[in-house]
């Protein structure tokens, strides 16, 4: 059975701290990637990385950065955390090289709360 | 610029009947389309995909349709139970995503089935 986790269901931290989202599949994907969803905005791709040591910039990457040192772990970086990041994030991985069938399997979510 | 968009933010539809999600895109390079269902505190799970070589794919009660010439896709549900009851989220890819299987996200159309 796949899976993809995360180290937090919910999280509570202050303006300014830094903040660390891990993920981790045991899929062996090669591809992961962190989103977050805001209501009225659905999905939106923050980072995503296509193997180890290698990321790509999503749509909103402002305000965050990412490491991937293992294949099976992704993880989000709040380098200065703001209100405006307070968010439901997930984190997804799925099949990578010339795969046509693009499913991607998510965690549960981490809900960020920025104080 | 949303290029994937879900224009009813929520449905409501009484069991045994059927249940209509709408999505549209403006993408014409996507060539590979799903559907997520998301309950609260769960990430969200695949659901149903359409390549656009074909313009109906059925999975028991779920059937997505496609309609390449208007850009627009939709996913049936019959008949609709209450364990429906969920965000659904439609997403796109292909063209641009160079073989990283990037999806864009709708915003989501909350179902409520009722008894």
């Amino acid at each position: 059975d796949v899976k993809v986790t995360q180290s937090s269901r919910y999280l509570v931290k202050r303006t300014g701290e830094k903040v660390f989202l891990e993920c981790v599949q045991d899929m062996d994907h090669e591809n992961m990637f962190w989103y977050r969803q805001d209501p009225g905005l659905g999905l939106r791709l923050i980072y995503f990385s296509y193997d180890v040591k290698m990321k790509e910039k999503g749509d909103i990457p402002e305000g965050y950065s990412v490491s991937r040192e293992k294949k099976e772990r992704f993880s989000l970086i709040l380098e200065s955390a703001s209100t405006n990041q307070t968010s439901m994030y997930l984190c997804a991985s799925s099949l990578g090289g010339g795969y046509s069938y693009n499913e991607q399997f998510f965690g549960p979510g981490t809900r960020l709360t920025v104080l | 610029d949303q290029q994937v968009k879900q224009n009813s933010p929520s449905l409501s539809v009484q069991e045994g009947r059927i249940s209509i999600l709408n999505c549209d895109y403006t993408n014409s390079m996507f060539d590979y389309f799903l559907w997520y269902k998301k309950y609260p505190a769960e990430g969200p799970t695949f659901l149903i995909s359409i390549s656009s070589i074909k313009d109906k794919n059925e999975d028991g009660r779920f059937t997505v349709f496609l309609n390449k010439s208007a850009k627009h896709l939709s996913l049936h549900i019959v008949p609709s139970q209450p364990g429906d009851s969920a965000v659904y989220f439609c997403a796109a890819s292909g063209g641009f995503s160079g073989g990283y299987n990037k999806l864009i996200f709708g915003a989501g159309t909350r179902l409520a089935v009722h008894p």
